[in-house]
């Protein structure tokens, strides 16, 4: 089984500021890394497929980077939506998923 | 537009046995394979179980191996959880999740289970 691991546990961040949110594979994936968004109370969102794909209707200022084993989300510029908690999950060896154990973005 | 409508859940006794459903529309739900997920209070995601667009190849997480059954009836566009000899450590909110060739792209808003005496 994959393991994802993300870091920080927790980013504390202003509006307006860039985030940067890690995630690593215990095994190459390739580019089967999706990102998540899931605030309190709702179902987690969709936003990154295959590492760099922005999904359907998700802004610009979220983008994805990595392959292999080492993953970057980034969020240019925060806007106060945005705070939130971020999961990765892989594609790249299943079954099973496996979902990393998330970052939350809080504002600082 | 995509949409999962989960229900089912509920207060259950340990030992206890419960069934999910959650009905797809907005797509071809014969086309796609479906999964359960799900997540504890305050802790994170958790696949449950896969099956893929026929019903033909299911999958289980090990933690539920032999006490949970997934199926589908594809001319109802529906999925179904059966869950028996529930513990405390199942109680979450489940979701249904559609996908896509591994991906799960679309979520539905989820169905609260608690195990408890």
């Amino acid at each position: 089984e994959i393991v994802l691991t993300q870091s920080p546990a927790t980013l504390s961040l202003s509006p307006g500021e860039r985030a940067t949110l890690s995630c690593r594979a215990s095994q190459s994936i390739s580019s089967y890394l999706a990102w998540f968004q899931q605030k309190p109370g709702q179902a987690p969102r969709l936003l990154i497929y295959d590492a760099s794909n922005r999904a359907t209707g998700i802004p610009a200022r979220f983008s994805g980077s990595g392959s292999g084993t080492d993953f970057t989300l980034t969020i240019s510029s925060l806007e106060p939506e945005d705070f939130a908690v971020y999961y990765c999950q892989q594609r790249g060896n299943w079954p099973p998923w496996t979902f990393g154990q998330g970052t939350k973005v809080e504002i600082k | 537009e995509v949409q999962l409508v989960e229900s089912g859940g509920g207060l259950v006794q340990p030992g206890g046995s419960l069934r999910l459903s959650c009905v797809a529309s907005g797509f071809t739900f014969s086309t796609y394979e479906m999964n359960w997920v799900r997540q504890a209070p305050g802790k994170g995601l958790e696949w449950v179980s896969y099956i893929g667009s026929s019903g033909s190849a299911i999958f289980y997480a090990d933690s539920v191996k032999g006490r949970f059954t997934i199926s589908r009836d594809n001319a109802k566009s529906s999925l179904y959880l059966q869950m028996n000899s529930l513990r405390a450590e199942d109680t979450a909110i489940y979701y249904c999740a559609r996908g896509n060739d591994g991906l799960p792209d679309y979520w539905g808003q989820g169905t609260l289970v608690t195990v408890s005496s």
